[in-house]
């Protein structure tokens, strides 16, 4: 069983639109919890942290359910420049564990 | 600061020859890793080191080596090429973050295209 399973997508979605991606991880003593995001051909770089409270960063929000293992990151009005990849990154001990990754891509 | 950097950025070898990826870190973190990342895998930890002289095997070690004799350098060695290793390469960094003792955010390079013939 992967230790981070994402759904690959793609998501293609309007300009404006909603969208939702999910996470599980296999590890119950994971300890931290981020999304990446990674455009093509280039290194993942943080989108943010995932804390158990939830969290918001103006137009994305991010939640953590530790009895469930799951994951999520919400998008609201999509921007065309938000089409990337966004990986699931989860860390126990001294390793980081990582998703296949969600393709997004924002139509006009 | 520079963050982190990778040399070099391409790379074509022959099968059976040798080289040397170096990444290079400016932020004083403690932890630092490799991963190869493939078209629908992923990114896959090869090796990392949690600090100066350190180092443990990852997910996929088979085929390479590392070293870290300073701590703002991490190299990785592939020892004799194969098609399969054929790759992109991230190196990332990482530190403890307050005193809980969790790992924070990782900083990647830029990456390294190797292709292998």
């Amino acid at each position: 069983r992967k230790e981070v399973e994402q759904d690959p997508g793609p998501f293609n979605v309007p300009e404006g639109a909603t969208v939702a991606f999910n996470c599980t991880y296999s590890n119950s003593a994971s300890q931290s919890f981020f999304w990446y995001r990674q455009d093509c051909r280039k290194e993942p770089k943080l989108l943010m942290s995932v804390y158990s409270s939830g969290n918001e960063d103006g137009r994305f929000t991010a939640q953590l359910n530790r009895a469930s293992q799951y994951i999520s990151l919400l998008i609201r009005d999509s921007k065309l420049s938000d089409s990337a990849t966004y990986l699931c990154v989860v860390n126990a001990g001294n390793q980081f564990y990582f998703g296949t990754g969600t393709s997004l891509t924002v139509i006009p | 600061n520079a963050g982190v950097t990778q040399t070099p950025k391409f790379r074509v070898l022959k099968t059976g020859q040798s080289m040397t990826l170096l990444c290079a870190q400016d932020m004083n973190h403690e932890y630092m890793y490799w991963y190869r990342q493939d078209p629908g895998m992923g990114l896959r930890l090869i090796h990392y080191s949690v600090g100066e002289g350190t180092t443990a095997k990852g997910e996929v070690p088979d085929g390479y080596n590392v070293s870290r004799l300073k701590k703002q350098n991490f190299l990785l060695g592939l020892e004799s090429a194969a098609p399969s290793q054929t790759s992109v390469y991230f190196c990332a960094s990482s530190y403890i973050w307050g005193g809980g003792g969790t790992l924070y955010e990782q900083y990647f390079g830029p990456g390294t295209r190797l292709t292998v013939t």
